[in-house]
């Protein structure tokens, strides 16, 4: 079966700085790898996916993710944190039939001005 | 497109009580997914629907959990009777099927159920 685990239950950086969220996966297959935001009382959206193409995927609002097979990681990077970022987000692996979604436990995103 | 609709946001009932949650997915989605958010276990899989049919309901926790899609526009996730551990924020998510595997889910704001 496929996992994720997210090393950062909470992260705290300043306005302006660097954001690095972490993720590592476990998957018997080639996997799809995802990182959804969810702010306060709303719903997940999609920030960014990996299906198998570049390794270095990027998505909306600044964020970017590499996958690394050889450690296992899909670790979540922004090279300067704005106060809106601050949300909880999560490392997602989709299962082999590619409708089947894990989540990892997720990281809360604190961002102080 | 409006997105995803839940209905209600927030849900207060008592213990033995039946509650049924409701979703719209969107229109053109052949996927629809219910998933449940606690503090304890994260966000679970609980059943998911390919063209109005169950495909895998290996999450929904026991009998007390049904879940129906009567038509591509409208499912409900009934809760009878309910009890105060499945207190926890339920949503909906839909996708469209494509070539390549994944298909993005969209996922609705969520209904907030409190079971007293």
């Amino acid at each position: 079966a496929q996992s994720v685990t997210q090393l950062d239950s909470h992260v705290s950086v300043s306005e302006g700085t660097p954001v690095l969220l972490r993720c590592n996966y476990s998957s018997s297959y080639s996997p799809s790898l995802f990182w959804y935001v969810q702010h306060p009382n709303k719903g997940l959206q999609l920030l960014l996916k990996y299906t198998s193409a570049a390794t270095l995927v990027k998505g909306i609002n600044g964020f970017e993710a590499e996958f690394k097979k050889s450690e296992t990681s899909f670790h979540l990077t922004k090279p300067s944190a704005h106060m809106s970022d601050a949300a909880e987000y999560f490392c997602v692996v989709s299962e082999e039939d590619g409708n089947k979604l894990v989540f990892g436990a997720g990281t809360i995103l604190r961002v102080k001005s | 497109d409006a997105g995803v609709i839940q209905s209600p946001r927030h849900e207060v009932t008592e213990m033995g009580q039946e509650v049924t949650l409701r979703c719209k997915p969107i229109s053109g989605h052949d996927y629809l997914f219910w998933y449940r958010q606690t503090m304890m276990r994260g966000l679970e899989l609980l059943i998911y629907f390919n063209n109005n049919v169950p495909i895998d309901d290996s999450g929904m926790p026991e009998d007390r959990f049904s879940a129906k899609m009567p038509n591509a526009s409208f499912s409900t996730l009934k809760i009878q009777p309910s009890e105060p551990r499945d207190s926890a924020v339920y949503f909906c998510a839909s996708s469209r099927a494509g070539a390549g595997g994944y298909n993005e889910q969209f996922f609705g704001p969520g209904t907030r159920l409190t079971v007293l």
